[in-house]
């Protein structure tokens, strides 16, 4: 089936620098969501972005679908950005997902 | 605002038991879905559905059942709760193919 690494598992910034968060998926995506799962376990969508780039306030997410591969850049890091970000793929029909185990990131002040 | 509630927010079962999981959409999407996470791990897809009163297998439909008897209402039901099911569970409802898919706050599901 669908396979969705992500990189780097964990990582760990300081407030104010930028992270690059990568997902690398096996078949070709007709839909790519990126999530935030809050420290206490809430699930919220951050991005839908099957192709191109898109922006929203200090993410960007860069998807190249013939590589397979789709990037979230945050800006700026923030404290309340601490949390683990998942990326998601669909790849058949009824938009069911295929997530990746996540990148953990925290944001020290 | 659209909305996914789950109940309860958290159970514990013992060995053997039932259990039901129920989620509730107001957002007046046709598809709904049940994952389970494991700790440290993403989500996995157990049953989802597209249609009132149908049904359909995910990724790891094992020990589970799903039953959708209306457009708003989903459930997941474990006939025969084991220690492996111990998991917090999502429900999340999305509009049709491609669509962005929207979570409920999760059920956590302990299983002694």
């Amino acid at each position: 089936g669908q396979q969705v690494q992500q990189s780097p598992s964990s990582l760990v910034l300081q407030e104010g620098e930028n992270a690059e968060l990568q997902c690398n998926f096996s078949s070709t995506a007709t839909q790519l969501q990126w999530f935030y799962q809050s420290p206490g376990g809430s699930l919220v969508s951050l991005l839908s972005n099957p192709s191109g780039t898109k922006h929203t306030g200090r993410l960007t997410s860069t998807t190249v679908t013939k590589e397979r591969r789709s990037s979230l850049h945050i800006s700026s890091s923030q404290t309340t950005d601490s949390g683990t970000y998942l990326c998601a793929i669909e790849t058949g029909s009824f938009n069911k997902l295929t997530f990746g185990a996540g990148t953990r990131l925290a944001v020290c002040p | 605002e659209a909305a996914v509630t789950q109940s309860p927010r958290s159970k514990v079962a013992v060995t053997g038991g039932k259990v039901t999981l129920s989620c509730h959409q107001t957002n007046n999407h046709d598809y709904m879905y049940w994952y389970r996470q494991d700790t440290g791990h993403g989500l996995r897809l157990i049953h989802y559905s597209y249609v009132a009163d149908s049904t359909e297998k995910g990724d790891i439909p094992d020990g589970y059942k799903a039953s959708r008897p209306s457009q708003e209402n989903f459930s997941l039901i474990l006939e025969l709760a084991s220690l492996s099911q111990t998991a917090v569970y999502f429900c999340a409802s999305s509009d049709w193919d491609y669509a962005e898919q929207f979570f409920g706050p999760g059920t956590r599901l302990t299983v002694l």
